[in-house]
């Protein structure tokens, strides 16, 4: 079965860069939410699209920013990187609302 | 106050024994729980769904819920080695929307030969 597709797996960046994350929803699901986690941190909440719109927004900070395309991948930017942006970013594929979440396999973001 | 609380652990059994893992969660209307199964470095797995009060059980894993006490738990029987992971605890549909799934810290399990 179709799972969840994150590009790149691993990213280095330089303090001020800016990085582009990718998420590839299971088929036919049309919800994504992503996720930061932080060593030995439990998944933090960022942001949430349904059918193209942003529906949630959690602790994102200003300098990041995202969307969900017509088919229906969503991509996070993120600029003026800094040292604590350094963890691993999940996406989630949800189809509908409130349902079962399966999250790709994440793209661990280093700052240097 | 966390909106998911869960005990950090680790919880120690033996191979072969019941783990029992506990939540509780702090909006009353939440609608929809669920348990994840994360290995170090990797992307949490789901391993149960449950909406409504009860149990449920798939496998060597029962979930149970009780809205009225806020309270959700995974109950992992036949224990196995494979089974040491960090278990998450996820809510989702409370006041804040249902497209906000809220993960517990964690409780790390240790199962041991």
């Amino acid at each position: 079965a179709a799972g969840v597709i994150q590009s790149p797996r691993h990213l280095i960046k330089e303090k001020r860069e800016t990085a582009t994350l990718k998420c590839y929803p299971i088929p036919r699901h049309d919800t994504v939410y992503w996720y930061q986690q932080g060593p030995g941190q439990d998944p933090q909440f960022l942001i949430s699209f349904y059918e193209k719109m942003q529906s949630d927004k959690g602790s994102i900070p200003d300098r990041f920013s995202a969307q969900q395309f017509s088919d229906y991948h969503s991509e996070l930017n993120m600029s003026s990187l800094e040292l604590g942006d350094s963890a691993l970013y999940f996406c989630a594929s949800i189809k509908g609302l409130n349902t079962e979440a399966f999250f790709g396999q994440g793209t661990r973001l280093t700052v240097v | 106050q966390k909106e998911v609380e869960q005990n950090s652990g680790p919880l120690s059994v033996p191979e072969g024994a019941i783990a029992s893992l506990n939540c509780t969660y702090s909006d009353r209307v939440s609608q929809s729980f669920f348990w994840y199964r994360q290995y170090s470095g990797k992307s949490p797995e789901l391993i149960m769904s449950i909406y409504s009060n009860g149990d449920k059980e798939d496998g060597r894993f029962t979930a149970q819920l009780n809205k009225a006490s806020q309270y959700v738990s995974l109950l992992i029987r036949d224990s196995q080695p494979s089974d040491s992971a960090t278990y998450l605890c996820a809510v989702n549909g409370g006041s804040g929307g249902y497209n906000k799934l809220i993960f517990g810290a964690g409780t790390r399990l240790a199962v041991h030969p």
